[in-house]
């Protein structure tokens, strides 16, 4: 079964510091890799997406994809207060329709 | 664009009735998700369409819930009956071919009393 699996949390960070967000994933044919950002009470929204080619940064964000292990992490630098959200991961596991496969998501607080 | 819409945004009914929650994708998406949020089980895939033709409907719980698309701005999702277990936000999602990115509605929550 294709599975994404990511650390519940709380995860605590105090702000200006890095925020560091894993996930791993089940299938190594996994070609794309989603971080969406959802705050209590609202629907997820993008943050950023890599493909299996490479790294991305973003601003303050960058994604970065560890094949051989098989987890992809979400970075936040100089972590603001408005970061404390849930942070869900998504896989598309290289099927022709496109379907993603969720995490449960990570809980993150930026402690003032 | 206005982005996806759903409605309502808020439903309460009582069990055994029935339940029809709407969405309208963004234009000129062809691919259009329906989700089930809740604290024990996260966010599940329900079934999605693709040109308003039903791809995958195998996260459908059971045959309580059934969806349709009858054109490529509508579609729906209805529970009968509805069973207080079914409680939780209902999202939909659109997408273009060839983009990556879903877009999602702002939800209905749903209790069923």
């Amino acid at each position: 079964q294709k599975e994404v699996e990511q650390n519940s949390g709380p995860l605590s960070v105090p702000e200006g510091a890095i925020a560091s967000l894993n996930c791993t994933y089940s299938d190594r044919g996994s070609q794309s890799f989603f971080w969406y950002r959802q705050y209590s009470g609202k629907s997820p929204e993008l943050i950023m997406f890599i493909y299996s080619n490479g790294d991305k940064e973003d601003g303050r964000f960058t994604a970065q994809l560890n094949k051989a292990s098989q987890y992809v992490s979400l970075l936040i630098r100089d972590s603001q207060p408005s970061d404390s959200a849930t942070y869900l991961c998504a896989v598309n596991m290289g099927d022709s329709n496109y379907q993603l496969i969720w995490g449960a998501g990570t809980k993150l607080i930026i402690k003032p | 664009d206005a982005g996806v819409i759903q409605s309502p945004r808020h439903e309460v009914t009582e069990m055994g009735q029935e339940v029809t929650l709407r969405c309208k994708p963004i234009s000129g998406h062809d691919y259009l998700f329906w989700y089930r949020q809740t604290m024990m089980r996260g966010l599940e895939l329900l079934i999605y369409f693709n040109n308003n033709v039903p791809i995958d409907d195998s996260g459908m719980p059971e045959d309580r819930f059934s969806a349709k698309m009858p054109n490529a701005s509508f579609s729906t999702l209805k529970i009968q009956p509805s069973e207080p277990r079914d409680s939780a936000v209902y999202f939909c999602a659109s997408r273009r071919t060839g983009e990556d990115e879903q877009f999602f509605g702002p939800g209905t929550r749903l209790t069923v009393l």
